[in-house]
């Protein structure tokens, strides 16, 4: 498959549990992004990864937790979230962290019950 | 730069006429100015972009403007069609140009 990929596309989880968001690139670049999407702020960067190395950390509370462990994938490890946390997580990479074209993935749709 | 304000945040439009969305920006030294078009219940793709060496780019129906000195850019819309409704975000880059920061979004609907 090309471009980003996203898995689960939809997760429903319970506030004690342990879950974890995929994203894979399948384009070549250096720079993965996590966003949060919600109705209240829209587009929301939650983190940063340049080359696997974590570059941006946009106060995110500690229940969220990435991974990087090579440019082409991404996780989102989540634990114990409120149902504040319900939104749509999307993944994006670009060439290069800066101002270049982040190309998104379509996102999983989580829901905290 | 780091703070981004589009307005509006709705637009509704007839079928045919023009639509335009505005973004302001507050770094000076941003240079890269993207738009992303959010149909419903997809990802965000761009649709057209411009760099700071250039006023105005044009793609078929969509094209940008770039005002540096008063540090704002906005997307044209013509001929709109019913295929147009969707969220429409502007970015510029974040301090340091580790990211893009994203407006907030115009929900822009054509009617048929």
């Amino acid at each position: 498959e090309t471009g980003v990929t996203q898995t689960p596309r939809h997760l429903v989880m319970g506030m004690t549990n342990k879950k974890s968001l995929k994203c894979e690139q399948h384009l070549g670049h250096n720079a993965m992004y996590w966003y949060k999407q919600s109705a209240k702020k829209p587009l929301e960067l939650m983190f940063v990864y340049s080359l696997e190395e974590r570059v941006e950390n946009n106060s995110v509370p500690s229940r969220f937790s990435p991974e990087c462990p090579n440019s082409s994938h991404l996780f989102l490890h989540l634990h114990t979230l409120q149902p504040e946390d319900s939104a749509l997580y999307l993944c994006a990479s670009s060439p290069d962290r800066g101002p270049y074209e982040q190309y998104f993935g379509p996102g999983t749709r989580l829901t905290v019950t | 730069g780091e703070n981004v304000e589009q307005h509006p945040s709705t637009l509704s439009v007839q079928e045919g006429d023009s639509a335009v969305i505005k973004c302001t920006y507050s770094d000076s030294a941003s240079n890269y100015f993207p738009w992303y078009k959010q149909e419903l219940g997809k990802r965000p793709q761009l649709i057209i972009d411009i760099r700071s060496n250039v006023g105005e780019k044009k793609d078929q129906r969509i094209a940008v403007t770039l005002n540096k000195t008063a540090k704002h850019f906005s997307l044209h819309i013509t001929e709109t069609q019913p295929e147009d409704s969707a969220v429409y975000f502007c970015a510029a880059p974040g301090r340091y140009g580790n990211k893009l920061v994203f407006g907030a979004g115009t929900i822009l609907r054509v009617k048929s």
